[in-house]
């Protein structure tokens, strides 16, 4: 069965350091991968995925995200955090039949 | 291009009352529709899934069911709410459910408050 966990609830971060949000998955397939942000009060919007084409992943706003296999991980990174990246983010993994499996979500803060 | 829209935005309801939650979609034809509830601090929790019209595919049992009387309409509904139904419920749609690397496209979500 496939299965996420995400490390850390909540990451903070000064504006300009490095973010890294950590992402683990379980799969009994050759995962599709995926990185979600949601801002306070809205939807769910696409940063990045993986569908096994390139092992690192650029997706927007500046974020990439790298597949390792051997570590079954697939963290999100971001080498200078700006305020507006203070949201919640979510890593997901299909499963068979095209639904996602979310992990918790990390809560990432952004200080000045 | 494609857009999702649900509403109402929020809801404040009363235990024991009727919900009526709906999700709609533009720009695309037979879409995979579904429903997500976020509880307060937790993640996101699949309700229901629907491959087409009629087709109701329930992930946790509960008081909460689904419809779908139009192609690109999702409803969900309650008959008497309970207060652990309250969150923030998101619709999502992917074009292909058996294309697993396409991703969900979720609609801005619905805040219920159960009192």
């Amino acid at each position: 069965a496939q299965s996420v966990t995400q490390l850390g609830s909540h990451v903070s971060v000064s504006e300009g350091a490095l973010v890294l949000l950590r992402c683990n998955y379980s799969s009994s397939v050759p995962p599709y991968l995926f990185w979600y942000v949601q801002y306070p009060n809205q939807g769910l919007q696409l940063l990045l995925k993986y569908t096994s084409a390139a092992t690192l992943v650029k997706g927007i706003n500046g974020f990439e995200a790298e597949f390792k296999k051997s570590e079954t991980s697939f963290h999100l990174t971001k080498p200078s955090a700006h305020m507006s990246d203070a949201a919640e983010y979510f890593c997901a993994v299909t499963s068979p039949g095209g639904k996602l499996i979310f992990g918790q979500g990390t809560e990432l803060s952004v200080k000045p | 291009s494609q857009t999702i829209h649900q509403w109402p935005a929020t809801l404040v309801q009363p235990v024991g009352s009727p919900l009526s939650l709906e999700c709609t979609v533009e720009g695309t034809s037979n879409p995979n529709l579904y429903w997500y509830r976020q509880a307060a601090g937790r993640g996101l929790q699949l309700l229901f899934y629907s491959v087409g019209i009629g087709q109701i595919s329930s992930e946790v049992p509960q008081n909460l069911s689904a419809s779908r009387p139009q192609d690109r309409q999702f409803i969900l509904s309650s008959k008497k709410l309970l207060l652990s139904d309250s969150g923030f419920y998101l619709c999502a749609w992917t074009s292909d459910l058996w294309s697993s690397y396409n991703e969900q496209f979720f609609g801005p979500g619905t805040r219920l408050t159960v009192l």
